[in-house]
């Protein structure tokens, strides 16, 4: 089985300031996918970026990169000119391949808090 | 446009009285999940449906059952609620296949259930 751990129960970053998330997982599988999920106080989870274990170049979407590090099992956020609406719990995200046998095994997640 | 929809958004129950969750997509994904997340805390897989065949989680009580009567549409019936049940309850949807695009999961708000 799986397991994601995210160690950071609670982060606070100043706005406009650059903050990473932490996020490790356990597998004998050599091909997932990871995903960031967002969710923000109104409850709806949201893709952030998401990460496929066998491409090596890390994922970036507008302000969010990640870095992926295969061998070490980590798979850590980066939200660069964090904004208010950055605001949010943040949840690491593991799936296998075939997607629907296991459904995503997710972290505890990580609340983040944007100072103004 | 909202894809995955959930109602109601917030339920309340009598301890021991049945209650049903609902959940619809637009999307015409194959799979469809039921999620229990309790304050706090990582979203746990109960369920899902691959088309109209069911798997349960090997942890998931026999008081949570669901029905997929259609593509669109699932059920999450809980038979008798107890105290412990309160969470919100996410209902989520993938195409599934291989490849990273079947696998991304797609959230509806929620519904806080509160057991009284």
């Amino acid at each position: 089985a799986q397991t994601v751990t995210q160690s950071q129960p609670e982060m606070s970053v100043q706005e406009a300031e650059t903050v990473t998330l932490s996020c490790t997982y356990d597998t004998s599988e050599s091909d997932y996918y990871l995903f960031w999920y967002k969710q923000p106080p109104s409850r709806q989870m949201i893709l952030v970026i998401r990460q496929e274990a066998y491409k090596q170049q890390n994922a970036t979407e507008n302000r969010f990169s990640v870095n992926f590090q295969k061998a070490a099992k980590s798979f850590s956020l980066k939200i660069s000119d964090s904004q208010l609406g950055d605001a949010a719990m943040y949840f690491c995200a593991f799936i296998s391949p075939g997607g629907g046998a296991d459904g995503l095994t997710f972290g505890k997640g990580t609340h983040l808090i944007i100072q103004p | 446009d909202a894809m995955v929809i959930q109602n109601p958004r917030y339920q309340v129950t009598q301890f021991g009285k049945p209650v049903t969750l609902s959940c619809s997509q637009t999307l015409n994904h194959n799979v469809m999940y039921w999620y229990q997340q309790k304050s706090s805390q990582a979203p746990k897989l109960l369920f899902h449906y691959y088309d109209k065949d069911f798997n349960n989680e090997a942890d998931t009580p026999d008081n949570f059952q669901s029905r997929r009567p259609n593509t669109s549409f699932c059920f999450l019936d809980i038979r008798s609620p107890g105290l412990g049940d309160a969470a919100m309850y996410l209902c989520a949807t993938s195409r599934d296949g291989t490849g990273l695009g079947n696998t991304e999961a797609f959230f509806g708000q929620g519904t806080r259930l509160t057991v009284v």
